[in-house]
């Protein structure tokens, strides 16, 4: 089945920095998602990218799809942007999602 | 997009009992899907369940463990049962949404001791 690696698996950042993470699948893909998990457990949709790029406030990402792979940009950290952050696509042919392993994220004060 | 409910946010359980768990969409999805994230993972997914249907199962989840109901297109309950302390994840049900990817419900932690 399709593969999803993120990379790095951690990272820590002092507040004011950017930062870009990467998730690469090993199967073309018709959507992929980027999902921030906050310290309670919530999992917040950032992105439904499948192709193209895309930007919310301090966030954006980019996918490109014929090369398998996507990247989420953070400009000028915050605090609250810590957490895990998670790409997921689905399995070729059907409807459930295949997470990567995640990045976790440490911004400090 | 469509809006998850989930409960119970957390729960502490003895072993060898059992919990449900509900998650209520705010519109009529066809399909929803049971993830469980266990400490310091990430998520694997545990059943797709369809109205009217019994629920899929993924490789290593039975339906005896997590049994799942499903009874309209707005909801649907997780049982985690005959509990033990390897059940201690992070439950989160979700369901497509408005044609713009997967929405998650809040989570559900349980500690099983």
């Amino acid at each position: 089945g399709i593969q999803v690696e993120q990379s790095p698996p951690d990272l820590i950042l002092q507040e004011g920095a950017n930062s870009t993470l990467r998730c690469n699948f090993s199967d073309s893909v018709n959507n992929l998602q980027w999902f921030h998990q906050n310290p309670w457990g919530q999992l917040i949709n950032l992105f439904y990218i499948p192709s193209g790029t895309k930007q919310n406030g301090r966030l954006s990402a980019t996918t490109v799809a014929t090369e398998r792979y996507s990247l989420l940009y953070i400009s000028s950290s915050q605090t609250t942007d810590s957490g895990v952050y998670f790409c997921a696509v689905p399995v070729t042919g059907g409807f459930k999602t295949i997470f990567g392993a995640g990045t976790r994220l440490f911004v400090k004060a | 997009s469509a809006v998850i409910s989930q409960k119970p946010s957390r729960d502490i359980c003895q072993r060898g009992t059992s919990l449900t768990i509900q998650c209520q969409v705010d519109s009529q999805v066809t399909m929803m899907f049971w993830y469980r994230q266990q400490p310091g993972q990430s998520l694997t997914l545990i059943a797709t369940a369809n109205q009217g249907s019994e629920a899929t199962y993924e490789s290593g989840f039975v339906i005896d463990k997590f049994p799942i109901s499903r009874p309209n297109l707005t909801f649907s309950t997780l049982t985690v049962s005959n509990m033990s302390p390897e059940d201690s994840s992070i439950y989160l049900c979700s369901a497509m949404t408005g044609g713009l990817g997967y929405t998650f419900g809040s989570g559900t932690r349980l500690t099983v001791v």
